[in-house]
């Protein structure tokens, strides 16, 4: 089944901060989240492994709730080349197999 | 190298004809992958190739076929397809097949159109 994300689409102001969930309604061993710019191929940001983690990379970081099955990504202080459709992916472990989530369509404005 | 290249970029084809579909990567991956993403949708799997061979076929019909004709290369023959199948196909590949670690690699994907 697959992961839902939250919100569906949000348009911010350059400089503002975004959060965007991602559920599952089934046991999770890691998520990976992507961004896809209109046209181009979804491009890797991080996994986030079983085990409570937080990673940050620069102004985006992620957390992995394994109890709640849920993860989220945050972004801070927003940049323009940020816009783009952001999908979560969920495996279990050992999985040769990523379900991505619904997606969320970012879009930020000067 | 971190790049997975596709051809050809936009392909338009009858529901009569047969294509191809082709998909490179030289980062001495193991695991090969097919999506299907339509319009304002998360990408859908295909096939999962790993070390040459298929490993998951998601209920995908006959007139698409996979081959893998060697560690680098990824191929998807097209015949009598359907306007339905109208969408964007992404290849990928990653290290191994163990997604619970391993990053997935995008190529830029062929725009598809049946007529």
């Amino acid at each position: 089944q697959q992961p839902v994300q939250s919100p569906q689409a949000v348009i911010l102001r350059e400089g503002e901060d975004a959060v965007i969930n991602c559920s599952s309604s089934k046991a999770l061993y890691s998520v990976h989240w992507y961004r896809q710019k209109h046209g181009e191929a979804p491009v890797f940001l991080m996994i986030l492994l079983k085990g409570g983690e937080q990673k940050g990379h620069e102004k985006i970081s992620a957390s992995f709730n394994e109890k709640k099955q849920q993860s989220s990504l945050y972004l801070t202080a927003s940049q323009l080349s940020y816009s783009g459709t952001y999908f979560c992916g969920t495996s279990a472990f050992g999985n040769e197999k990523l379900t991505f989530g619904t997606g969320t369509r970012l879009t930020i404005i000067p | 190298d971190t790049e997975v290249t596709q051809t050809p970029k936009h392909l338009v084809m009858g529901m009569t004809n047969k294509k191809s579909l082709k998909c490179e990567q030289h980062m001495g991956h193991r695991a090969m992958y097919w999506y299907k993403q339509k319009a304002k949708k998360p990408p859908e799997l295909m096939f999962v190739y790993s070390y040459e061979k298929l490993s998951i076929n998601e209920s995908v019909p006959s007139r698409f076929s996979p081959e893998c004709p060697n560690s680098s290369l990824l191929n998807l023959h097209l015949h009598a397809l359907q306007p339905e199948d109208s969408a964007l196909y992404l290849c990928a590949s990653s290290q191994d097949t163990g997604l619970t670690y391993n990053e997935q690699f995008f190529g830029p994907g062929t725009r598809l159109t049946v007529l």
